[in-house]
């Protein structure tokens, strides 16, 4: 069965750091690996997607790398900012085809202190 | 409407009640998914539809779920004799295409079990 850990589940940092998020998932056969944004009371707005054949995306001040041999994920937020304080969630859809069904970690609450 | 509406936003529920919870998905998307978030956890797969059809019900914990998508638009996600451990975030998701990766999702409807 495909588990999705995130650590840490929280974090805190100044202004202007460099941060990382980690994502572990137990099977290597994933369909592609997503990173999304959750803001309290609110639903989710995806960040980056990284299908299964590739190493990394980015987007602005964002970086995912993706390793699949070692079931691994990293999102990588440069010179955070206040704004960016959310909660941060990866997601897998496991198997070798589009199911469609985002297999969810727990998350990791990031505040960013002005 | 602009985005995935979900309707009520909150809802208080006697334990043994039945619940609806609506979704209003992007007008001319194709597919619809039904999550379950629990509190401090990532959301959990329920439900996909395909215009009106139910391709994949996996996720529904009992047979006290139930979702429907008549006219292959506005979905409906019925509990009956709700407990305690139905408590949760209910947020629906669409996409353009089927299984697009693109997934937009509502707000959520917060159900509480008393």
């Amino acid at each position: 069965k495909q588990e999705v850990t995130q650590i840490p589940a929280a974090l805190s940092v100044p202004e202007g750091e460099n941060l990382v998020l980690n994502c572990s998932f137990t099977d290597s056969a994933i369909y592609n690996l997503q990173w999304f944004r959750q803001d309290p009371g609110k639903g989710l707005t995806s960040l980056l997607l990284i299908q299964s054949s590739q190493r990394e995306q980015t987007s602005g001040r964002l970086n995912a790398s993706l390793d699949k041999s070692s079931g691994r994920s990293t999102l990588y937020i440069a010179a955070s900012q206040p704004g960016d304080s959310a909660t941060y969630l990866c997601a897998v859809i496991h198997g070798s085809s589009n199911t469609g069904k985002l297999i969810f970690g727990q998350g990791t609450t990031l505040q960013v202190k002005p | 409407g602009a985005g995935v509406s979900q309707s009520p936003r909150y809802k208080v529920a006697k334990r043994g009640q039945d619940v609806a919870l609506r979704c209003d998905p992007i007008s001319g998307h194709v597919s619809l998914f039904w999550y379950q978030q629990a509190l401090g956890q990532g959301p959990e797969f329920l439900t996909y539809f395909q215009n009106e059809a139910q391709l994949d019900k996996s996720g529904l914990p009992s047979d006290r779920f139930f979702a429907e998508r008549p006219e292959g638009s506005v979905s409906t996600l019925k509990i009956q004799r709700t407990q305690q451990e139905d408590s949760a975030v209910y947020l629906c998701a669409s996409s353009l295409a089927p299984l697009a990766e693109k997934l937009f999702f509502g707000s959520g409807t917060q159900l509480s079990v008393l």
